[in-house]
């Protein structure tokens, strides 16, 4: 199994400019989670997804900051206008919720550079 | 805020026994407990998780205490590529909440 998959690993930017994040969950799962980490705020859950449905944003920052997912094999986060404050590790991961066993699986994150 | 309290920091000979305490007090009945770790750069790593047996699998054991506020991850023969963040972790459901971990460091 290849893990969730996200691209690109590193993005450098400009204030100002638009930013497209992209994963792609572990097959046969139902769940996808993005989540941000810097050295202030730790690890954040933004928003997440069960059967391609947004189910929780309300970690997601302000209207900045969209989310979708348009089928179970690819999620996006953009991010329009960036700002330098956004500059973090942004990372995807994916679960099959089944009752009683919610581990998610990480993939390896962006590291976004807003300039 | 998280619901569990964990040491911010560890040290651990290489070879013996890592034991990484988790206070969680209060813990509801139908709330689980995960254990996730996080090596520098990568992206967070599951562990194991138990509700109120304890666990064991391949890489660790989790003791839970019987009233449930508190639990123990256990590596059996620490290395030095155990060396990351540990995260304990209280939930029911999918919205985890992570804490500033334990971070746990293996020394030769």
């Amino acid at each position: 199994d290849a893990g969730v998959i996200q691209s690109p690993r590193h993005e450098v930017t400009e204030m100002g400019q638009e930013v497209t994040l992209r994963c792609k969950p572990i097959s046969g799962h139902n769940s996808l989670f993005w989540y941000r980490q810097t050295m202030m705020r730790g690890l954040e859950l933004l928003i997440y997804f069960n059967n391609n449905v947004p189910i929780d944003d309300s970690g997601m920052p302000e209207d900045r900051f969209s989310a979708k997912m348009p089928n179970a094999s690819f999620s996006t986060l953009k991010i329009q206008p960036s700002e330098p404050r956004d500059s973090a590790v942004y990372f995807c991961a994916s679960s099959l919720e089944t009752p009683g066993s919610y581990e998610q699986y990480f993939g390896p994150g962006t590291r976004l550079t807003v300039t | 805020d998280a619901k569990t309290t964990q040491p911010t920091s560890m040290d651990c000979a290489e070879g013996r026994a890592a034991n990484l305490p988790c206070n969680h007090s209060t813990i509801s009945g139908n709330e689980y407990v995960y254990w996730y770790r996080q090596i520098h750069s990568q992206g967070p790593q599951y562990i194991i998780h138990g509700l109120k047996n304890n666990e064991t699998n391949e890489m660790a054991s989790l003791i839970i205490t019987e009233d449930r506020k508190s639990s123990t991850l256990i590596l059996p023969h620490a290395t030095l590529r155990d060396t990351a963040v540990y995260y304990c972790i209280a939930n029911y459901g999918q919205n985890f909440v992570f804490g500033p971990g334990t971070r746990l460091s293996v020394l030769p």
